[in-house]
């Protein structure tokens, strides 16, 4: 059975901090995507980045950056330089790649709650 | 964009009632998920759909049943709503090569 493991329940920093949320997964397949998702306050989830289990490159985007790590079965999410705006609880998800099949599941952490204080 | 609405942003309803709740997705996405979002718990996988008609039991299906009968629309029912049944209620809706998936807004359903 997947797993996804979030282990902050809660992080709070002060605006211009740098931040990382961890996850760690737990899976079976050799094909596999990884995902982030923020919900703030408003409650709809935004899709923030996907990534294969082929693909290891780390990934930037502004301030948002992502670590990708096969050997501890990791995906951790940073954010550099925080922002008030980045409040928001942050979701890592896994979903396995069927073949052939159009019905992927995702299967989520329990969330990160983070709150940036100005 | 993708848009993904959702019948209601909240509901209360009674126990015992049979609750609709209603989701449409606008971009002819094959496949569409229902989950519920509880404190401490993160989202769970109620039911999921990945053509008209067609349906599949996701990890907490229990109290739940959902219909499709157009490609655009996938409702979630409570057949006799029970106050365990309080929570936040999200649609999603994805095609099979895109595997990310897009949600709607949410429902806060309150069971009284």
């Amino acid at each position: 059975a997947q797993k996804v493991t979030q282990a902050q329940t809660e992080i709070s920093v002060v605006e211009k901090e740098d931040v990382t949320l961890d996850c760690v997964y737990e899976t079976r397949d050799t094909t596999y995507y990884l995902f982030w998702y923020k919900q703030p306050p408003s409650g709809e989830l935004v899709f923030l980045i996907r990534r294969n289990s082929f693909d290891e490159q780390n990934e930037i985007s502004g301030r948002y950056s992502w670590n990708f790590q096969k050997s501890t079965s990791s995906f951790n999410f940073t954010i550099t330089a925080s922002q008030v705006v980045d409040s928001a609880v942050y979701f890592c998800a896994l979903s396995e790649a069927r073949s052939g099949g159009s019905n992927y599941k995702l299967t989520f952490g329990k969330g990160t709650l983070l709150t940036v204080n100005p | 964009d993708v848009k993904v609405t959702q019948s209601s942003r909240y509901l209360v309803k009674r126990t015992g009632e049979k609750v609709f709740l209603e989701c449409v997705q606008d971009m002819d996405h094959e496949n569409m998920f229902w989950y519920r979002q509880d404190p401490g718990l993160g989202l769970r996988l109620i039911y999921f759909s990945y053509d008209v008609k067609m349906k599949e039991k996701g990890d907490i299906p229990e109290g739940y049943s959902v219909s499709r009968e157009k490609k655009e629309r996938f409702s979630l029912i409570l057949e006799s709503a029970s106050t365990n049944q309080t929570s936040m209620y999200l649609c999603a809706s994805t095609t099979p090569w895109a595997y990310e998936q897009y949600f709607g807004p949410g429902t806060r359903l309150t069971v009284t």
